[in-house]
């Protein structure tokens, strides 16, 4: 089974920062990678699918990128509403998420 | 609009069944299939299994064969996901979500709306 790391696990930061989320496999899974954005309390709601293709009605400061083992999510301008949990998924075999990393507030 | 409804929260005993029903709407049922996501309290998604509207053919995480069945009604487009001899670590909210995929990729959009499942004696 191919698994998913997720760094950093948290982070603080505040709003109007840059912020980048990594995401490795442990095989290479070509673009089948997707993110996944959860609030508390709620499901999860994709954000970019096939690595960098932005989910229609997500946000541009969102942007997804990387192939093969390697792959980042960053959102270019936080804004508060972005405080959440975000996890990765990989689709090309079995499916497996990430741990997750949580976004809060600095 | 593409919309997957499940049923309300259960609170079983150990050793128990628990049948979580997601009723999907907006679009053709039989044509996308239904996965099946856990997330147990403060911890990560996993993946439980999936099914294929259609035919019915499942697919289910090796940690669930055994313990996990995973149906369908199509006349009402209705998917369903049993779990059988419930533990205290079974308690979880679990998510139902419709791949969709293309021939380079897939991805899980929507998703339900959660039904979280509690054991406890």
């Amino acid at each position: 089974d191919i698994q998913m790391t997720q760094s950093p696990s948290s982070l603080s930061a505040s709003v109007g920062d840059r912020v980048t989320i990594t995401c490795r496999a442990t095989q290479s899974i070509s673009s089948y990678l997707n993110w996944y954005q959860q609030q508390p309390g709620g499901a999860p709601k994709l954000l970019v699918y096939a690595a960098s293709s932005l989910q229609s009605g997500v946000p541009s400061r969102f942007s997804g990128s990387g192939s093969g083992t390697d792959f980042t999510l960053t959102i270019s301008s936080l804004q508060p509403e972005d405080f959440a949990t975000y996890y990765c998924q990989q689709g090309y075999s079995t499916p497996s998420f990430g741990p997750g990393t949580k976004v809060d507030i600095k | 609009q593409v919309q997957l409804v499940q049923s309300g929260a259960e609170v079983k005993k150990p050793g128990a069944s628990v049948k979580v029903s997601c009723k999907a709407s907006g679009y053709t049922f039989t044509a996308y299939y239904i996965h099946w996501v856990r997330q147990a309290p403060g911890q990560g998604l996993e993946w439980i299994g999936c099914i294929n509207p259609n035919s019915g053919g499942t697919k289910y995480a090796q940690k669930f064969q055994g313990r996990v069945t995973m149906t369908r009604d199509t006349s009402i487009r209705a998917a369903y996901m049993e779990l059988s001899r419930l533990r205290s670590d079974d308690t979880a909210v679990y998510y139902c979500t419709r791949e969709s995929t293309t021939m380079a990729t897939n991805w899980f959009d929507p998703w339900g709306q959660g039904t979280l499942v509690t054991v406890s004696s």
